[in-house]
C-alpha cells in the first residue's frame, strides 16, 4: 500500500517552455503533498507544502511564480515550472503522506528534467 | 530549527559485515526520526522511524536504529550487509508539532557493499 506515482520520469525540453509534472496517490487519499528538489549528490530541497484545496506554502527562497503548484483533489498534486531555464535542471521529487499524525511521507520515483 | 547530520559521505563494508551509518539531530522538543533509502534515479523509500517507546527500532529489509536521547543520535545498523544494501541513505527529523509534517533531511550517506 501507499504508492506514490510520479509522471514523467524523465522529461527534456527547451529553455522557454513550461513543464508539467504530476504526482497521485495511487491507493489513499493524501491531504498533503511535499515537493522537493534533489542536485546531484546532494540531499533533497523542501521546496513546497501542497494542501488539498488550499494554496501551497512555498519555502523560502522558492518562487511560486516560476514553480506553480496545484493540489485539486486528494489524489493529485502537480508541479508546473514556467519559462524553464538550463538551472532548472534538476531531480524533482514529490511525496505525500497519509492520515495519521505520525505516519511516514511516501515517495514518488522522481522526475529528471533537463532544459537544453 | 530542526536539523540533521549525517557525518560520513560514504560508508563501505564487506559483504556479511556489519553496517552502520550515522547521523545526528538537533530539534526542540521529542523528535519524530525516520531512515529513508534511495536507488540511483528513484525516490526514497522508508526504512524506519522511530516516534516514541523503544530505543531500538527494527524496519524493512532487517535494517534497525537506536535512538539515544542523551547523544542526540539515531544510527541506521544492519548486522550483516549485503551488496544490494549499496545505495544512498538519508536520515530525516521532525518536529513534535500538531500539523507539521515537514521533513528535514541529511546530506545522504552513500553505502558501498562490496562482494
Amino acid at each position: 500500500g501507499a504508492v506514490v506515482s510520479q509522471h514523467p520520469s524523465r522529461v527534456i525540453c527547451k529553455s522557454g517552455t513550461s513543464v508539467k509534472i504530476e504526482c497521485r496517490s495511487l491507493d489513499f487519499q493524501a491531504t498533503t503533498m511535499f515537493w522537493y528538489r534533489q542536485f546531484p549528490k546532494q540531499s533533497l530541497m523542501l521546496m513546497a507544502t501542497s494542501n488539498e484545496g488550499s494554496k501551497a506554502t512555498y519555502e523560502q527562497g522558492v518562487e511560486k511564480d516560476k514553480f506553480l503548484i496545484n493540489h485539486a483533489s486528494l489524489t493529485l498534486s502537480t508541479l508546473t515550472v514556467t519559462s524553464a531555464h538550463p538551472e532548472d535542471s534538476s531531480f524533482y521529487i514529490c511525496s505525500a503522506r497519509t492520515t495519521g499524525g505520525n505516519s511516514p511521507l511516501h515517495f514518488g520515483n522522481g522526475t529528471r528534467l533537463t532544459v537544453t | 530549527a530542526q536539523s540533521v547530520a549525517q557525518p560520513e559521505d560514504q560508508v563501505k563494508v564487506a559483504e556479511g559485515n556489519p553496517l552502520t551509518v550515522k547521523c545526528t539531530y538537533s530539534v526542540s522538543g521529542n523528535p519524530y526520526l525516520f531512515w529513508y533509502v534511495q536507488y540511483p534515479n528513484r525516490g526514497l523509500q522508508f526504512l524506519l522511524k522511530y516516534i516514541t517507546g523503544d530505543n531500538l527500532v527494527k524496519g524493512s529489509y532487517g535494517f534497525e536504529a537506536e535512538f539515544n536521547k542523551s547523544q542526540t543520535s539515531f544510527h541506521l545498523k544492519k548486522p550483516s550487509a549485503l551488496v544490494s544494501d549499496s545505495a544512498l541513505y538519508f536520515c530525516a527529523v521532525r518536529a513534535p508539532r500538531l500539523n507539521d509534517y515537514k521533513l528535514s533531511f541529511g546530506a545522504g550517506t552513500t553505502v558501498t557493499v562490496r562482494a
